[in-house]
């Protein structure tokens, strides 16, 4: 079982909609989650960490639920900006990060 | 620039022949992590280390690979004996390695391997 599932999507909305992407992890030891962006042929860049109280950045809101070991992430009123590929991410002992396969997002006119 | 920094962006070699890539982290970081990704996949991990030693490999981090970090600074990957399905980008992450949440990657722009 891999350690971060994702559903790689495609989710393809129009501007000003809002998209929930929801990620799971399989070890319950797991100390610190992430949520990464990702643009077409670029290197992943930090979105936003996780706290277990959940925590929100402007129009994006992450949550955790360490009971039933997912994480997610909530994008309201979508801008063509955010047409990217959002990456779950998992650290363990905050050493290793196991990364989701990714979700891509596409905000359509 | 005070980012990562990865040479080279692009590598066309070759089926056979060696490789290596070149990381230089943020420098007051730590670790430094080396990460594969292929088309529609995540970074998958290969190896980290913590100042010079290294600390962990991943089972996909075959012989033919070998990464060092001689002075706890930049750190090199090599693959030797390159096949097709080492074809990827190549990615190179540091952290400061405080716990918790504040353990956060910042990755380089990637090298990109095609190997033919």
């Amino acid at each position: 079982r891999k350690e971060v599932e994702q559903d790689p999507g495609p989710f393809n909305v129009p501007e000003g909609a809002t998209v929930a992407f929801n990620c799971t992890y399989s070890n319950s030891a797991s100390q610190s989650f992430f949520w990464y962006r990702q643009d077409c042929r670029k290197e992943p860049k930090l979105l936003m960490s996780v706290y277990s109280s959940g925590n929100e950045d402007g129009r994006f809101t992450a949550q955790l639920n360490r009971a039933s070991q997912y994480i997610s992430l909530l994008i309201r009123d979508s801008k063509l900006s955010d047409s990217a590929t959002y990456l779950c991410v998992v650290s363990f002992i905050g050493n290793q990060f196991y990364f989701g396969t990714g979700t891509s997002l596409t905000v359509i006119p | 620039d005070t980012g990562v920094s990865q040479d080279p962006r692009h590598k066309i070699t070759k089926r056979g022949q060696n490789v290596t890539f070149r990381c230089d982290p943020i420098s007051e970081h730590n670790r430094l992590y080396w990460y594969r990704q292929t088309l529609g996949q995540g970074p998958e991990f290969l190896t980290y280390f913590q100042n010079e030693a290294q600390l962990e490999k991943s089972r996909l981090l075959s012989d033919r690979f070998s990464a060092e970090r001689p002075k706890g600074s930049f750190s090199t990957l090599e693959i030797q004996r390159t096949e097709q399905g080492d074809s990827a980008m190549y990615l190179c992450a540091s952290s400061l390695g405080l716990r918790g949440g504040a353990n956060v990657l910042t990755f380089g722009a990637g090298s990109r391997l095609t190997v033919l």
